[in-house]
């Protein structure tokens, strides 16, 4: 039972254009969604977060946009570069179990010259 | 500030045999969790440990089990080993004092293969 999915498994952008990377959930327990980036041979890497009281945050070239009617979540990276390429993962975490988060499956961005 | 660190970086084993993975946290971190990446299933949630007692468990068979010293750092065991049990295994620490807030940091991991 997938709690979150990103059903994209690969994305490919070209380079100063707009990456969108999605993610949707099931659990509406889930309160607290984080992104998170993965290069080859790293372990995960924190890039951005948002509660579920609000619906955008911000940081930089990365926003997270929460759809919380529709449990969709997405990852808005402006201008992509080529050092953006990684697989990009969401995760979700619900309130009395912040340490345990829920990850999806995962993108992988290929950010192309 | 030094990263999460992982040990060994690299193992393989046999069926049936067991093993256990080191993990140190940042210095001060007092939350260690490992998750378990596999191609198919992506990152799952194993056990979070916080001042040396189990606090969240993932559903994974009794043949996985951790723990946490006075220092913080954690192992990670798993018995009888099986081919299925071959994937990267990754460690993360934080220090909750916001868990609303927090993020884990993640250490490199240990890639197990079981022949």
């Amino acid at each position: 039972d997938q709690q979150v999915k990103q059903n994209s498994p690969s994305l490919s952008v070209q380079e100063g254009r707009i990456s969108i990377l999605n993610c949707d959930y099931t659990n509406s327990m889930f309160d607290y969604f984080l992104w998170y980036k993965k290069y080859p041979a790293e372990g995960p890497t924190f890039l951005i977060s948002i509660s579920s009281i609000k619906d955008k945050n911000e940081d930089g070239r990365f926003t997270v946009f929460l759809n919380k009617s529709a449990k969709h979540l997405s990852l808005h990276i402006v201008p992509s570069q080529p050092g953006d390429s990684a697989v990009y993962f969401c995760a979700a975490s619900a309130s009395g179990t912040a340490s345990k988060l829920t990850f999806g499956t995962g993108t992988r961005l290929q950010v192309t010259l | 500030k030094a990263g999460v660190t992982q040990t060994p970086r690299y193992l393989i084993k046999t069926r049936g045999q067991q093993v256990t993975l080191s993990c140190s946290p940042i210095s001060g971190h007092r939350s260690v969790s490992w998750y378990q990446q596999t191609p198919g299933q992506g990152l799952q949630f194993l056990f979070e440990y916080f001042s040396e007692t189990q606090r969240n468990k993932g559903n994974f068979p009794g043949r996985f089990s951790g723990r946490q010293f006075s220092n913080s750092r954690s192992e990670m065991n798993v018995s009888t080993l099986e081919l299925g049990d071959s994937a990267l295994y990754l460690c993360a620490s934080s220090w909750p004092r916001d868990p609303r807030s927090d993020e884990q940091f993640f250490g490199p991991g240990t890639r197990l293969t079981v022949l």
